[in-house]
């Protein structure tokens, strides 16, 4: 199975909104509701931040915000802080008992 | 509070083995699938294998698939991988982490696995 496409860089300012995009297939996130964000500080594991799709874990802020139309899963992050300069990663089901991620986005906060 | 603590890693050459194990506590490991995930240097994250909570299913991505074997023991809450025939891109920290809600919610902090001669 393919990786699924993220933009390799996305930048805000404090304050301001991102979003970061996820794009799979009909096979992967086009046809399950398991798309998954992580994020990743240098040197450090990866952290869950979205599950199914919308889920927020408790402890995650809810400036983190996920969705998903047709084959393309976002992360959006409202009223960027200086903390969420990380990496991300999405990740989804590809069914068969597999599992995909994306190449991994590096989030800028200007 | 829940813990993962790989171990195993270190400096093998091409075509060598190494077993990595992951040591669980702060939850009831029984009851969780558990998943090994890989990254190699300055690359994203890519999923290894996962098992079941009783060990009866086990699923590899392709690339590993012949080569790698997990494995559990519920009896001493801990995880293994153990890698075989190792190539030069099987370098990668390898992460272990609980997967549950078809995400992995907890990991542990990595072990270094190096291939090289």
């Amino acid at each position: 199975q393919s990786a699924l496409t993220q933009p390799p860089s996305a930048s805000g300012s404090p304050g301001q909104s991102v979003t970061v995009s996820c794009t799979g297939t009909s096979s992967d996130v086009g046809n399950y509701n398991y798309v998954s964000w992580y994020q990743q500080y240098p040197g450090k594991a990866p952290k869950l931040m979205i599950y199914e799709v919308t889920k927020r874990p408790s402890g995650v802020p809810d400036r983190f915000t996920g969705s998903k139309s047709g084959n393309t899963a976002s992360l959006a992050v409202s009223g960027l802080q200086a903390e969420d300069e990380a990496d991300y990663y999405c990740s989804s089901y590809a069914g068969s008992a597999n599992w995909v991620f994306g190449g991994g986005t590096k989030l800028t906060v200007l | 509070e829940v813990q993962l603590v790989e171990s195993g890693g270190g400096l093998v050459q091409p075509g060598g083995s190494l077993r990595l194990s992951c040591a669980a506590s702060g939850f009831t490991f029984s009851t969780y699938w558990m998943t090994w995930v890989r990254q190699a240097p300055g690359k994203g994250l890519e999923w290894v294998a996962n098992i079941k909570q009783d060990g009866s299913e086990k699923y590899y991505v392709g690339s590993v698939k012949g080569r790698f074997t997990i494995s559990r023991d519920n009896a001493k809450n801990s995880l293994y991988l153990q890698m075989n025939s190792l190539r030069a891109e099987d370098t990668a920290v390898y992460y272990c982490a609980t997967h549950d809600k078809w995400a992995w919610d907890y990991w542990g902090q990595g072990t270094l696995v190096t291939v090289s001669s």
